[in-house]
Protein backbone atom coordinates (compact mmCIF):
# COMPACT_ATOMS: atom_id res chain seq x y z
CA UNK A 1 0.00 0.00 0.00
CA UNK A 2 1.46 3.25 -1.32
CA UNK A 3 -0.24 5.41 1.16
CA UNK A 4 -1.99 6.99 -2.14
CA UNK A 5 -5.81 6.56 -2.20
CA UNK A 6 -7.96 6.82 -5.80
CA UNK A 7 -11.74 6.83 -6.32
CA UNK A 8 -13.86 5.50 -7.91
CA UNK A 9 -11.67 2.13 -8.70
CA UNK A 10 -13.47 1.65 -11.57
CA UNK A 11 -16.03 4.03 -13.64
CA UNK A 12 -18.00 3.61 -16.72
CA UNK A 13 -19.71 5.77 -18.68
CA UNK A 14 -20.92 7.23 -21.92
CA UNK A 15 -19.82 9.15 -24.74
CA UNK A 16 -20.05 13.33 -23.94
CA UNK A 17 -20.16 12.77 -20.37
CA UNK A 18 -18.23 14.23 -17.85
CA UNK A 19 -16.31 12.03 -14.90
CA UNK A 20 -14.28 13.37 -11.63
CA UNK A 21 -11.66 11.18 -10.81
CA UNK A 22 -10.41 11.96 -6.74
CA UNK A 23 -6.76 11.26 -5.52
CA UNK A 24 -5.86 11.79 -1.48
CA UNK A 25 -2.01 11.70 -1.58
CA UNK A 26 0.41 10.22 1.12
CA UNK A 27 0.30 12.44 4.41
CA UNK A 28 2.80 15.15 4.19
CA UNK A 29 3.47 14.87 0.50
CA UNK A 30 2.62 18.46 -1.41
CA UNK A 31 2.99 17.14 -5.27
CA UNK A 32 0.78 15.77 -7.03
CA UNK A 33 0.85 14.11 -10.39
CA UNK A 34 -1.75 12.76 -12.71
CA UNK A 35 -0.70 10.59 -15.46
CA UNK A 36 -3.32 8.23 -18.13
CA UNK A 37 -2.29 5.15 -19.64
CA UNK A 38 -3.95 3.24 -22.65
CA UNK A 39 -3.61 -0.69 -22.26
CA UNK A 40 -0.91 -1.98 -22.18
CA UNK A 41 1.13 1.64 -23.22
CA UNK A 42 3.09 3.63 -21.22
CA UNK A 43 2.64 6.37 -18.47
CA UNK A 44 1.54 9.16 -19.87
CA UNK A 45 2.32 12.34 -18.10
CA UNK A 46 -0.49 15.02 -17.38
CA UNK A 47 -0.17 17.66 -14.85
CA UNK A 48 1.85 18.68 -11.56
CA UNK A 49 0.31 20.11 -8.85
CA UNK A 50 2.70 21.31 -6.02
CA UNK A 51 0.82 22.69 -2.72
CA UNK A 52 -2.34 23.90 -4.86
CA UNK A 53 -0.25 25.66 -8.21
CA UNK A 54 -0.04 23.95 -11.16
CA UNK A 55 3.73 23.66 -12.20
CA UNK A 56 3.83 21.52 -15.07
CA UNK A 57 1.80 20.11 -17.93
CA UNK A 58 2.55 17.08 -20.08
CA UNK A 59 -0.06 15.57 -22.86
CA UNK A 60 -3.03 17.05 -21.30
CA UNK A 61 -6.43 17.59 -23.50
CA UNK A 62 -8.37 20.71 -23.45
CA UNK A 63 -11.23 18.68 -22.51
CA UNK A 64 -9.56 17.58 -19.37
CA UNK A 65 -8.56 19.74 -16.61
CA UNK A 66 -7.38 19.29 -12.40
CA UNK A 67 -7.07 21.00 -9.59
CA UNK A 68 -5.76 20.91 -6.10
CA UNK A 69 -7.38 21.37 -2.91
CA UNK A 70 -6.10 23.16 0.13
CA UNK A 71 -6.20 20.04 2.18
CA UNK A 72 -4.00 18.77 -1.07
CA UNK A 73 -6.20 16.55 -2.64
CA UNK A 74 -6.67 16.83 -6.13
CA UNK A 75 -9.27 15.95 -8.71
CA UNK A 76 -9.11 15.42 -12.44
CA UNK A 77 -12.09 16.45 -14.64
CA UNK A 78 -12.81 14.93 -17.76
CA UNK A 79 -15.56 16.23 -20.37
CA UNK A 80 -16.98 15.38 -23.51
CA UNK A 81 -15.79 12.10 -23.07
CA UNK A 82 -14.62 10.02 -25.84
CA UNK A 83 -14.34 6.23 -26.79
CA UNK A 84 -10.36 7.03 -26.57
CA UNK A 85 -10.53 8.39 -23.28
CA UNK A 86 -10.97 4.89 -21.74
CA UNK A 87 -8.02 4.42 -19.76
CA UNK A 88 -6.08 3.56 -16.41
CA UNK A 89 -5.81 7.21 -14.88
CA UNK A 90 -3.26 7.25 -12.05
CA UNK A 91 -2.04 9.60 -9.56
CA UNK A 92 1.49 9.88 -8.04
CA UNK A 93 2.57 11.89 -5.08
CA UNK A 94 6.35 13.44 -3.46
CA UNK A 95 7.14 14.75 -0.75
CA UNK A 96 7.98 17.64 -2.60
CA UNK A 97 9.54 19.11 -5.84
CA UNK A 98 10.74 22.63 -6.68
CA UNK A 99 13.40 23.48 -8.91
CA UNK A 100 16.32 23.46 -6.10
CA UNK A 101 15.41 21.24 -4.29
CA UNK A 102 17.32 18.30 -4.98
CA UNK A 103 16.19 15.82 -2.03
CA UNK A 104 14.78 12.07 -3.03
CA UNK A 105 11.61 12.59 -4.94
CA UNK A 106 10.27 9.56 -5.68
CA UNK A 107 6.88 9.22 -6.95
CA UNK A 108 4.68 6.99 -4.89
CA UNK A 109 1.79 5.42 -7.24
CA UNK A 110 -2.08 4.82 -6.22
CA UNK A 111 -3.86 1.91 -7.49
CA UNK A 112 -5.61 3.87 -10.22
CA UNK A 113 -9.00 3.99 -11.67
CA UNK A 114 -10.01 2.94 -14.90
CA UNK A 115 -12.45 4.45 -16.52
CA UNK A 116 -14.52 2.84 -19.62
CA UNK A 117 -15.95 5.09 -22.07
CA UNK A 118 -19.08 3.42 -24.06
CA UNK B 1 10.51 18.21 -25.91
CA UNK B 2 12.91 16.12 -24.03
CA UNK B 3 12.40 12.34 -24.56
CA UNK B 4 13.88 9.11 -23.07
CA UNK B 5 14.01 6.46 -25.62
CA UNK B 6 13.54 2.72 -23.58
CA UNK B 7 13.84 -0.51 -25.42
CA UNK B 8 13.46 -2.75 -26.23
CA UNK B 9 9.17 -2.54 -26.26
CA UNK B 10 8.89 -6.28 -25.14
CA UNK B 11 11.29 -8.82 -24.01
CA UNK B 12 10.49 -12.87 -24.01
CA UNK B 13 13.01 -15.10 -21.69
CA UNK B 14 13.09 -18.64 -20.68
CA UNK B 15 12.97 -18.51 -16.47
CA UNK B 16 16.47 -18.67 -15.75
CA UNK B 17 17.75 -16.20 -18.49
CA UNK B 18 18.88 -12.54 -18.26
CA UNK B 19 16.75 -9.89 -18.96
CA UNK B 20 18.30 -5.79 -19.49
CA UNK B 21 16.36 -2.90 -20.67
CA UNK B 22 18.20 0.59 -22.12
CA UNK B 23 17.41 4.27 -21.88
CA UNK B 24 19.01 6.96 -23.85
CA UNK B 25 18.15 10.61 -23.32
CA UNK B 26 19.13 13.01 -25.98
CA UNK B 27 20.14 15.67 -23.32
CA UNK B 28 21.90 15.62 -19.77
CA UNK B 29 20.16 14.09 -17.00
CA UNK B 30 19.79 15.44 -13.31
CA UNK B 31 19.21 11.94 -12.27
CA UNK B 32 16.97 8.86 -13.28
CA UNK B 33 14.41 6.82 -11.60
CA UNK B 34 13.34 3.25 -12.52
CA UNK B 35 9.60 1.69 -11.62
CA UNK B 36 8.00 -1.73 -11.69
CA UNK B 37 4.80 -2.32 -12.64
CA UNK B 38 3.22 -5.54 -12.07
CA UNK B 39 0.25 -6.29 -14.45
CA UNK B 40 -2.68 -5.22 -12.99
CA UNK B 41 -0.71 -3.11 -10.56
CA UNK B 42 0.39 0.29 -10.15
CA UNK B 43 4.32 1.78 -10.55
CA UNK B 44 6.32 1.04 -7.68
CA UNK B 45 9.67 2.84 -7.62
CA UNK B 46 13.19 0.53 -7.87
CA UNK B 47 15.73 3.26 -7.80
CA UNK B 48 17.33 6.76 -7.93
CA UNK B 49 20.37 6.98 -9.75
CA UNK B 50 21.97 10.69 -9.18
CA UNK B 51 26.29 9.88 -9.62
CA UNK B 52 27.90 9.66 -13.35
CA UNK B 53 28.73 5.96 -13.86
CA UNK B 54 26.72 5.06 -10.59
CA UNK B 55 25.97 1.16 -10.47
CA UNK B 56 23.61 0.06 -7.71
CA UNK B 57 22.89 -3.28 -7.29
CA UNK B 58 19.40 -4.91 -5.79
CA UNK B 59 19.82 -8.63 -5.11
CA UNK B 60 20.16 -9.67 -9.06
CA UNK B 61 18.75 -6.69 -10.10
CA UNK B 62 21.82 -4.17 -11.49
CA UNK B 63 21.35 -0.82 -12.58
CA UNK B 64 23.70 1.48 -14.25
CA UNK B 65 23.66 5.65 -15.13
CA UNK B 66 25.90 6.19 -17.83
CA UNK B 67 29.53 8.83 -17.34
CA UNK B 68 27.63 11.01 -19.92
CA UNK B 69 24.25 10.72 -17.22
CA UNK B 70 22.32 10.65 -20.71
CA UNK B 71 22.00 6.27 -20.28
CA UNK B 72 21.22 3.99 -18.03
CA UNK B 73 20.13 0.16 -17.85
CA UNK B 74 18.44 -2.30 -15.64
CA UNK B 75 20.05 -5.56 -16.01
CA UNK B 76 18.21 -8.39 -14.27
CA UNK B 77 20.32 -11.54 -13.70
CA UNK B 78 18.00 -15.24 -13.87
CA UNK B 79 15.04 -13.99 -13.91
CA UNK B 80 12.12 -15.71 -12.03
CA UNK B 81 8.38 -15.60 -12.39
CA UNK B 82 8.09 -12.60 -9.70
CA UNK B 83 10.17 -10.90 -11.97
CA UNK B 84 7.23 -9.76 -15.02
CA UNK B 85 6.08 -7.01 -15.67
CA UNK B 86 6.94 -3.85 -17.35
CA UNK B 87 10.10 -2.10 -15.96
CA UNK B 88 9.89 2.40 -16.76
CA UNK B 89 12.87 4.56 -16.30
CA UNK B 90 12.45 8.19 -15.55
CA UNK B 91 14.86 10.90 -16.09
CA UNK B 92 14.88 14.04 -14.66
CA UNK B 93 15.85 16.88 -17.32
CA UNK B 94 17.45 20.68 -16.82
CA UNK B 95 14.06 21.91 -15.47
CA UNK B 96 13.82 19.41 -13.11
CA UNK B 97 10.69 17.54 -14.75
CA UNK B 98 10.08 13.78 -14.73
CA UNK B 99 10.89 12.32 -18.32
CA UNK B 100 9.43 8.64 -18.67
CA UNK B 101 10.77 6.31 -21.10
CA UNK B 102 7.63 3.76 -22.63
CA UNK B 103 8.10 1.11 -20.68
CA UNK B 104 10.07 -2.88 -21.23
CA UNK B 105 7.40 -5.51 -20.62
CA UNK B 106 9.39 -8.38 -19.39
CA UNK B 107 7.39 -11.55 -20.18
CA UNK B 108 8.62 -15.04 -19.23
CA UNK B 109 7.94 -17.70 -21.53
CA UNK B 110 6.27 -21.01 -20.03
Amino acid sequence: DSGVTQTPKHLITATGQRVTLRCSPRSGDLSVYWYQQSLDQGLQFLIHYYNGEERAKGNILERFSAQQFPDLHSELNLSSLELGDSALYFCASSVAIRRGDRGADTQYFGPGTRLTVL
Amino acid sequence: GQQVMQIPQYQHVQEGEDFTTYCNSSTTLSNIQWYKQRPGGHPVFLIQLVKSGEVKKQKRLTFQFGEAKKNSSLHITATQTTDVGTYFCAGRDSNYQLIWGAGTKLIIKP
